[in-house]
């Protein structure tokens, strides 16, 4: 079975612009996690999708928004970047809830300039 | 609050020694419990998971962990460290709204 996937990798972006990544999760899995990691705020939980359903948030402002679509591939939305929004985003799939078994993709590196 | 601490930032072993890091958590009822591995660039593989029966848990590469309730602790061992085990590692909670809150993480280095 292919892994996690997430494009692109690298993203190097200015203060002002908006950004959209994407995860292609592993075949059958339904569920669909993203984090942010940063060096001083370390793994941050940004939102849970299952079934083209926000399930869970965390606690990020509002220009972090997030979809998931009919085939479980989600896509993250960052708008009006900050210096602060430079992190590795990861994104993570389990069967159906975050209680399985998470695999996680290699993450895309973001930079904001 | 917070749900996941590691007290220990960063931890130097010889190869060859034993390991042990430590996860505190702070969580009211029966946690779902995770140790996940780190290496330099890449994205998290789980070590191991803690729902509930055994305490002691098995996982890959040799190591295991042991949930404590009493001492609300769920520490990671391994008795012989390898060179390749040098990565960050990260404990972490699944709380019962289904979202996942990790530690800061313990960075490890072996000495040859």
């Amino acid at each position: 079975k292919a892994g996690v996937t997430q494009t692109p990798r690298y993203l190097i972006k200015t203060r002002g612009q908006q950004v959209t990544l994407s995860c292609s999760p592993i075949s059958g899995h339904r569920s669909v996690s993203w984090y942010q990691q940063t060096p001083g705020q370390g793994l941050q939980f940004l939102f849970e999708y299952f079934s083209e359903t926000q399930r869970n948030k965390g606690n990020f402002p509002g220009r972090f928004s997030g979809r998931q679509f009919s085939n479980s591939r989600s896509e993250m939305n960052v708008s009006t970047l900050e210096l602060g929004d430079s992190a590795l985003y990861l994104c993570a799939s389990s069967p159906s809830d975050p209680t399985d078994t998470q695999y996680f993709g290699p993450g895309t590196r973001l930079t904001v300039l | 609050a917070q749900s996941v601490t590691q007290p220990d930032i960063h931890i130097t072993v010889s190869e060859g020694a034993s390991l042990e890091l430590r996860c505190n958590y702070s969580y009211g009822a029966t946690p779902y419990l995770f140790w996940y591995v780190q290496s330099p660039g890449q994205g998290l593989q789980l070590l191991l998971k803690y729902f509930s029966g055994d305490t002691l848990v098995q996982g890959i590469k040799g190591f295991e962990a042991e949930f404590k309730r009493s001492q609300s602790s769920f520490n990671l061992r391994k008795p012989s460290v390898h060179w390749s085990d040098a990565a960050e590692y990260f404990c972490a909670v699944v709380r019962e709204n289904n979202d996942m809150r990790f530690g800061a993480g313990t960075r490890l280095t072996v000495k040859p």
